[in-house]
C-alpha cells in the first residue's frame, strides 16, 4: 500500500523555466511534509518542508505548496538549472514521529 | 560539523549469511533510522531508533533487526540473506524532535550473490 505517491517516475524541463513535482498521498493523518533530493551515489538531502497548518512554503527557488483537501502537494523549482537535476523524493510523517514515508521519486532532468 | 557516517560504503555477500551495517548519526541526533532503496520502490522504512529503543518498525521480515547504543550510534543487521536483499541501505539521523528533517548518510551498497 503505497501511502505516498510520485505518478511521474521522470520529468524533464528546459533550463529558466518552472519544474512542477507532484506528490499525492492517501494518510489523512499525515502532518508534516518533505521534499528531497537525490544524487546518483549519494544519501537524499533535505530540500524543503511544510507543516499540515500551512498551505504553502517557499525557500529561495524553491516552493512547497500543500492541499490537504485534495491530499496532493506539489514542489516548485524556479527557475530551473542544470544542477537540479536529480531524483526528488516526496515524504510524510504523522504524529511526531520519524517515521517517514517516502515516494518512489521523480527523476528531474534539466536540459541547458 | 560531521555528517551521517555509514559504514562499509560497499559490500558483497553471499545468499544466506549475515551482514551487519553501521551508522553513525550527527552529533547530538538521538534519532535513527534506516531505510532500504530499491529501483522503483523507491525509500522503504526499515526501522527507528530513539534513546536505544526502537520506536518505530516498518513492514519488513524479522530477519532485519537492528540495535542503537548509548553513544546513538546504530547497527542493522541482516540474516540469512537473500537475493532480493541487494538494496542501498540509507541511514538517517535527526533530533527525534517532531517537525524536523533528516539528514542522510551516502549509504551501504549491499549486494547479495
Amino acid at each position: 500500500d503505497q501511502q505516498v505517491k510520485q505518478n511521474s517516475p521522470s520529468l524533464s524541463v528546459q533550463e529558466g523555466r518552472i519544474s512542477i513535482l507532484n506528490c499525492d498521498y492517501t494518510n489523512s493523518m499525515f502532518d508534516y511534509f518533505l521534499w528531497y533530493k537525490k544524487y546518483p551515489a549519494e544519501g537524499p538531502t533535505f530540500l524543503i518542508s511544510i507543516s499540515s497548518i500551512k498551505d504553502k512554503n517557499e525557500d529561495g527557488r524553491f516552493t512547497v505548496f500543500l492541499n490537504k483537501s485534495a491530499k496532493h502537494l506539489s514542489l516548485h523549482i524556479v527557475p530551473s538549472q542544470p544542477g537540479d537535476s536529480a531524483v526528488y523524493f516526496c515524504a510524510a510523517s504523522s504524529g511526531g514521529y520519524q517515521k517517514v514515508t517516502f515516494g518512489t521519486g521523480t527523476k528531474l532532468q534539466v536540459i541547458p | 560539523k560531521a555528517g551521517v557516517t555509514q559504514t562499509p560504503r560497499y559490500l558483497i555477500k553471499t545468499r544466506g549469511q549475515q551482514v551487519t551495517l553501521s551508522c553513525s548519526p550527527i552529533s547530538g541526533h538521538r534519532s535513527v533510522s534506516w531505510y532500504q532503496q530499491t529501483p522503483g520502490q523507491g525509500l522503504q522504512f526499515l526501522f527507528e531508533y530513539f534513546s536505544e529503543t526502537q520506536r518505530n518498525k516498518g513492514n519488513f521480515p524479522g530477519r532485519f533487526s537492528g540495535r542503537q547504543f548509548s553513544n546513538s550510534r546504530s547497527e542493522m543487521n541482516v540474516s540469512t540473506l537473500e537475493l532480493g536483499d541487494s538494496a542501498l541501505y540509507l541511514c538517517a539521523s535527526s533530533s527525534g524532535t517532531a517537525g524536523t528533517e533528516a539528514f542522510f548518510g551516502q549509504g551501504t551498497r549491499l549486494t547479495v550473490v
